[in-house]
């Protein structure tokens, strides 16, 4: 079964551009979730979708936003870049979206670099 | 929120030794906690996870145990080899929470030969 892919997996933008990333979940798969990775805050929880749905959301601003589509594919959109959006955007795919009762292990995809001029 | 920390943020180990690495969770509702293994240039990699109804679990050379009332979970890998040079994270996750998951600050873990 083929994995959590992510595409592009390399960018590079200038300050005030946007970007849009995307993810494709493992099959069947049917919740995403988006991470950013810096140095400086390591792992951070951006969003959650299910089911088209965005069900959770981390403590970032306005400018990232995300969406998924009925195939369960994601996109994450960053407006207005700033330096410090500069960081590695991972995706990570689960099954059910923990409805078992337990949460889902989550798969992460190789992730996109952006970065920021 | 929930608050994860890790320790050490880096360790050196000979080949052959074992590894520990721990973390303590702030939120007692946490009930899932992942580990991941990260190389260089590539996504975080489930190596072993364990839910709060279990106090121990075991694969191969990995092993994870976990401590509710002291609200902590150890990695502890034996017999390490130079594969195993990565870094490591520790993860929390709550049910009400969804999937999100609440990182460490990941430990480097370095295997000499």
């Amino acid at each position: 079964k083929a994995g959590v892919t992510q595409t592009p997996r390399y960018l590079i933008k200038t300050r005030g551009q946007q970007v849009t990333l995307s993810c494709s979940p493992i099959s069947g798969h049917r919740s995403v979730s988006w991470y950013q990775q810096t140095p400086g805050q390591g792992l951070q929880f951006l969003f959650e979708y299910f089911s088209e749905t965005q069900r959770n959301k981390g403590n970032f601003p306005g400018r990232f936003s995300g969406r998924q589509f009925s195939n369960s594919r994601s996109e994450m959109n960053v407006s207005t870049l700033e330096l410090g959006d500069s960081a590695l955007y991972l995706c990570a795919s689960s099954l059910d979206g923990g409805t078992s009762g337990w949460p889902d292990t989550q798969y992460f995809g190789p992730g996109t670099r952006l970065t920021v001029l | 929120g929930e608050n994860v920390e890790q320790h050490p943020s880096t360790l050196s180990v000979q080949e052959g030794d074992s590894a520990v690495i721990k973390c303590t969770y702030s939120d007692s509702a946490s009930n899932y906690f992942p580990w991941y293994k990260q190389e260089l240039g590539k996504g975080p990699q489930l190596i072993i996870d364990i839910r709060s109804n279990v106090g121990e679990k075991k694969d191969q050379r990995i092993a994870v145990t976990l401590n509710k009332t002291a609200k902590h979970f150890s990695l502890h890998i034996t017999e390490t080899q130079p594969e195993d040079s990565a870094v490591y994270f520790c993860a929390a996750s709550i049910k009400a929470a969804g999937n999100k998951l609440t990182f460490g600050g990941g430990t480097r873990v370095l295997v000499k030969p």
